[in-house]
């Protein structure tokens, strides 16, 4: 079965600072992988997906993932952190049809 | 885009009761739907996957009796908490699955949360 690792259940940082979430997932074959933002008392929005094409992933809200599959990594990362970007992020891979969700990180932005 | 809502967005009902919370995708068709669970500062918890005129498979330890899934239609699945009882109270999110032109991307509604008094 997958699992998805996502280290840090909150991370903080500085409004305009670097954002890194980081997600490991194990998975024997390439699979596909997803990252989705949750605002409070709302569903999951799609923020980007690797599905084996570029390594490189933009998504939306100026974030990208970088896809190494020699470290089974898949972190995000934003350059300049916007006050905006508060919110709890989900790493996902796919098994077969369904999704498997890591724990979820939590952003603050500091002012 | 792919849009996916859910209604109601937030109900409030008594124990014993039933609710049936609705999922549809609005400008895709999904034969199959998925609804999760989530509690509070927690992950989503898969309850089941819902296929489109065919019985919704069950994760191990979700009551199926309690949980009734119907998919009639590749547009909408339904979720019917049947006696519901306060530790039913959670935050249910529903999920469609867009395989158009080769992606395979799952799309989540906004959310229902119940709350049984």
């Amino acid at each position: 079965a997958q699992s998805v690792t996502q280290l840090g259940s909150h991370v903080s940082v500085s409004e305009g600072a670097l954002v890194l979430l980081r997600c490991n997932y194990s998975s024997s074959v390439p699979p596909y992988l997803f990252w989705y933002v949750q605002y409070p008392n709302q569903g999951l929005q799609l923020l980007l997906k690797y599905t084996s094409a570029a390594t490189l992933v933009k998504g939306i809200n100026g974030f990208e993932a970088e896809f190494k599959k020699s470290e089974t990594s898949f972190h995000l990362t934003k350059p300049s952190a916007h006050m905006s970007d508060a919110a709890e992020y989900f790493c996902a891979v796919s098994e077969g049809q369904k999704l498997v969700f890591g724990q979820g990180t939590r952003l603050t932005i500091n002012p | 885009g792919a849009v996916v809502s859910q209604h109601p967005s937030w109900v409030i009902c008594k124990s014993g009761t039933s609710v049936k919370i609705e999922c549809r995708s609005l400008d895709f068709q999904a034969t199959t739907m998925f609804w999760y669970r989530q509690f509070p500062k927690q992950s989503l918890m898969l309850m089941a996957t819902s296929n489109e005129g065919s019985k919704a498979t069950y994760e191990q330890g979700v009551e199926k009796d309690k949980f009734l899934i119907n998919h009639a239609s590749l547009t909408l699945s339904t979720l019917t908490v049947t006696s519901a009882h306060p530790e039913d109270s959670s935050f249910y999110i529903c999920s469609a699955r867009d395989i158009r032109a080769g992606t395979d991307t799952q799309y989540f509604g906004p959310g229902t949360r119940l709350t049984v008094l």
